[in-house]
């Protein structure tokens, strides 16, 4: 049982590239989340999906966009790539919101140059 | 939102030593749990605990919701225990309050 699985864990961008954070996981799920952590700092919640097809903005959506086409998968899309986008993103999921169990991923440590 | 404050911010031991961190929390939660992240990062869930006590091996946390305030105990640390320990909460009104909202955590160090 693999839990959340995200790839890549390490990428090195140039400002204003664009890429695709990957997050995938086999708990069947219906909520998931992109949090980042900025250094010394908790997490903060980017966007939630509460099922394929839904999605909404949480406390820092701005320069991210996600999509939900099926209960596994939750990528996270980085358009035009900001020095402030240097962060580490972590993906969960969890029964919902009141559930125990939230269940992260490793981590991407993403650096914007 | 909801406001998470732990304390205290850095916190070093000598192994064999206890410890108790606080999470204070500004509004009732419906959810409350305690984070350990390692020294790799990787997150892992202690506790769910809304309310009550619970306890894990060496590991245990009371959550008093009527006070706004949880604390997780650590008894006979190991250097294992080192890392960052979040409080994460779901409470609150209005905009937000479903999201679960972490502090800013409490860095442990264990020395042998």
């Amino acid at each position: 049982n693999a839990g959340v699985t995200q790839t890549p864990k390490f990428r090195i961008l140039k400002i204003g590239q664009s890429m695709t954070l990957q997050c995938t996981q086999d708990m069947n799920h219906n909520y998931m989340y992109w949090y980042r952590q900025d250094p010394g700092m908790g997490l903060k919640l980017i966007y939630y999906s509460v099922g394929a097809g839904i999605t909404d903005k949480g406390e820092v959506p701005n320069g991210y966009n996600v999509s939900r086409s099926t209960t596994e998968d939750f990528p996270l899309r980085l358009e035009l790539a900001a020095p402030s986008q240097t962060s580490v993103y972590f993906c969960a999921s969890s029964y919902s919101f009141m559930s125990d169990g939230y269940t992260f991923g490793s981590g991407t440590r993403l650096t914007v140059v | 939102g909801i406001q998470v404050e732990q304390s205290p911010p850095d916190l070093i031991l000598q192994e064999g030593a206890n410890s108790t961190l606080r999470c204070n929390f500004s509004d009732s939660v419906n959810n409350l749990q305690w984070f350990h992240q390692n020294p790799w990062g990787q997150l892992i869930n202690l506790f769910y605990i809304p309310s009550g006590t619970k306890q894990n091996g060496r590991l245990s946390a009371t959550t008093v919701a009527t006070e706004r305030y949880s604390l997780l105990y650590i008894s006979s640390s190991q250097t294992t225990d080192s890392g960052v320990y979040f409080c994460a909460v779901v409470g609150g009104s209005g905009a937000g309050s479903y999201q679960l909202t972490f502090g800013k955590g409490t860095k442990l160090s264990v020395i042998p």
